[in-house]
C-alpha cells in the first residue's frame, strides 16, 4: 500500500459543486502538504499544517479550505468549484527534522486530477 | 511567486549522454531539493543539498549549489530512458515563521534510446 494515498483519482464535476479531495498518510509524519500542478507553472501551495491544531495558508488558498482531522489525515475541500480551478492536486507529507526550521524531504501521493466543466 | 526557476525549459539527450539542469532562485534558502516526475505521478524527491553544503553526490547525480549566485545545477551522468521524466528544484525558504518548499516549473527531460 502507498504510504501516502488520495482519493479520489480522478473526478470530473461541474462549476458551482463542492468537492472534497481527501489525503491519508502511514508515515505517521506530523507535517502535510497540499500542492497544485498546472502545465507549465509547476506547483504551488495551498495549504499546509504542522500538526492537528495547526492549519496554514499557502501562495494560492482562496477558493478552498482544508480540515486537518487526525495526524493521519488531511482533506481539500473546493466549496464551489470553478473551471479554473481544473489541475493536478498532490498531498505531501515531511517529517520534522528539529534544530533550525526547515523542511525536508516530501513524501508525495499520485494525484487527483480534477476536472471542473 | 516562483522561488526557484529550472533551466532549460526542456532538453533532449541520447542514452550514455550527460544532462545537466539549472536552478535559479531569489531569496536565501535553508536547503535547496530536486525532485522527478514521471508524466503525471507523484514527485519523487532525489536529493538534498544544505546552505552550507558546495555539492552532493547520489549514484549517478551530482548537485552543486552556488549560494553567492543563488543557483544549482543537477547532474545527471550517463542517462538511460528510464532518466525520461520532469525535473524540479524547490527551496526551502523561511515565509511568516514557517518553512515550506517552493518549487520551479520544471525541466522536462527526454532521453532517446
Amino acid at each position: 500500500d502507498a504510504d501516502v494515498t488520495q482519493t479520489p483519482r480522478n473526478r470530473i464535476t461541474k462549476t458551482g459543486k463542492r468537492i472534497m479531495l481527501e489525503c491519508s498518510q502511514t508515515k505517521g509524519h506530523d507535517r502535510m502538504y497540499w500542492y497544485r500542478q498546472d502545465p507549465g507553472l509547476g506547483l504551488r501551495l495551498i495549504y499546509y499544517s504542522f500538526d492537528v491544531k495547526d492549519i496554514n495558508k499557502g501562495e494560492i488558498s482562496d477558493g478552498y479550505s482544508v480540515s486537518r482531522q487526525a495526524q493521519a489525515k488531511f482533506s481539500l475541500s473546493l466549496e464551489s468549484a470553478i473551471p479554473n480551478q481544473t489541475a493536478l492536486y498532490f498531498c505531501a507529507t515531511s517529517d520534522y527534522t528539529g534544530g533550525v526550521p526547515n523542511t525536508g524531504e516530501l513524501f508525495f501521493g499520485e494525484g487527483s486530477r480534477l476536472t471542473v466543466l | 511567486s516562483q522561488q526557484g526557476e529550472e533551466d532549460p525549459q526542456a532538453l533532449s539527450i541520447q542514452e550514455g549522454e550527460n544532462a545537466t539542469m539549472n536552478c535559479s532562485y531569489k531569496t536565501s534558502i535553508n536547503n535547496l531539493q530536486w525532485y522527478r516526475q514521471n508524466s503525471g505521478r507523484g514527485l519523487v524527491h532525489l536529493i538534498l543539498i544544505r546552505s552550507n553544503e558546495r555539492e552532493k553526490h547520489s549514484g549517478r547525480l551530482r548537485v552543486t549549489l552556488d549560494t553567492s549566485k543563488k543557483s544549482s545545477s543537477l547532474l545527471i551522468t550517463a542517462s538511460r530512458a528510464a532518466d525520461t521524466a520532469s525535473y524540479f528544484c524547490a527551496t526551502d525558504s523561511m515565509n511568516s515563521g514557517y518553512s515550506t518548499l517552493t518549487f520551479g516549473k520544471g525541466t522536462m527531460l527526454l532521453v532517446s534510446p
